[in-house]
């Protein structure tokens, strides 16, 4: 298995644009979930799906950030329009149903916002 | 969003040493994971906990399950260069219908040769 695969693996844009970070989980996984994580804040979890469907989405932080699923082996996580603050390294991970099962992280995205 | 307490928050040790880390939290956890995270990568998991008091070996790597289930601790001995990286716990809650996991601040370890 190739793991989550995650893209771009760096991604620079200008204040404003539109951004959109993609996600491969590793097949068979029911649970994805996007983190982002920044020096001052750690891993935040931002949204987390479960058999395609959004069960949490508290930790999105503004209307600027969206997430998809539109079937089981893919979700995008965009930002519209981003903003310097935006800038973090954003990470998929999916999961297994059930207790004891960890996560399995993709490489991540590191997002700089100029 | 709820993170739990890491300590310490970093730690600069020489190779050969032992390091000792923990993590601490208001809520009760089912499972106790602790996971590595190299440089530029995703974090990785180390070690698993099913149950209160539990004590699990993975090499050179050693986690308990605290008898509360509101703590664990990882012991890493005679540490070598490629520890290096920031080590996360993370508390597991699961209902059945979901599975949902919490991460502790992160240790940074440095070793010196």
């Amino acid at each position: 298995d190739a793991g989550v695969i995650q893209s771009p693996r760096h991604e620079v844009t200008e204040m404003g644009q539109e951004v959109t970070l993609r996600c491969k989980p590793i097949s068979g996984h029911d649970y994805l979930f996007w983190y982002r994580q920044t020096m001052m804040r750690g891993l935040e979890l931002l949204i987390y799906f479960n058999n395609n469907v959004p069960i949490d989405d508290s930790g999105m932080p503004e209307d600027r950030f969206s997430a998809k699923m539109p079937n089981a082996s893919f979700s995008t996580l965009k930002i519209q329009p981003s903003e310097p603050r935006d800038s973090a390294v954003y990470f998929c991970a999916s999961s297994l149903l059930g207790q004891g099962h960890g996560y399995t992280f993709g490489s991540g995205t590191r997002l700089t916002v100029v | 969003g709820q993170q739990l307490n890491q300590s310490p928050q970093s730690m600069f040790i020489q190779e050969g040493e032992d390091v000792s880390m923990n993590c601490t939290s208001s809520s009760i956890f089912n499972t106790w994971l602790w996971y590595k995270q190299d440089p530029g990568e995703g974090p990785v998991l180390l070690i698993a906990l099913y149950k209160a008091g539990e004590l699990t070996s993975n090499g050179r790597l050693t986690a308990q399950f605290g008898i509360t289930r509101k703590d664990s601790f990882l012991n890493i001995s005679a540490s070598i260069p490629s520890d290096v990286g920031i080590y996360f716990c993370a508390g597991q809650t699961y209902t059945g219908t979901a599975s949902k996991l919490t991460f502790g601040t992160g240790t940074r370890l440095q070793v010196t040769l």
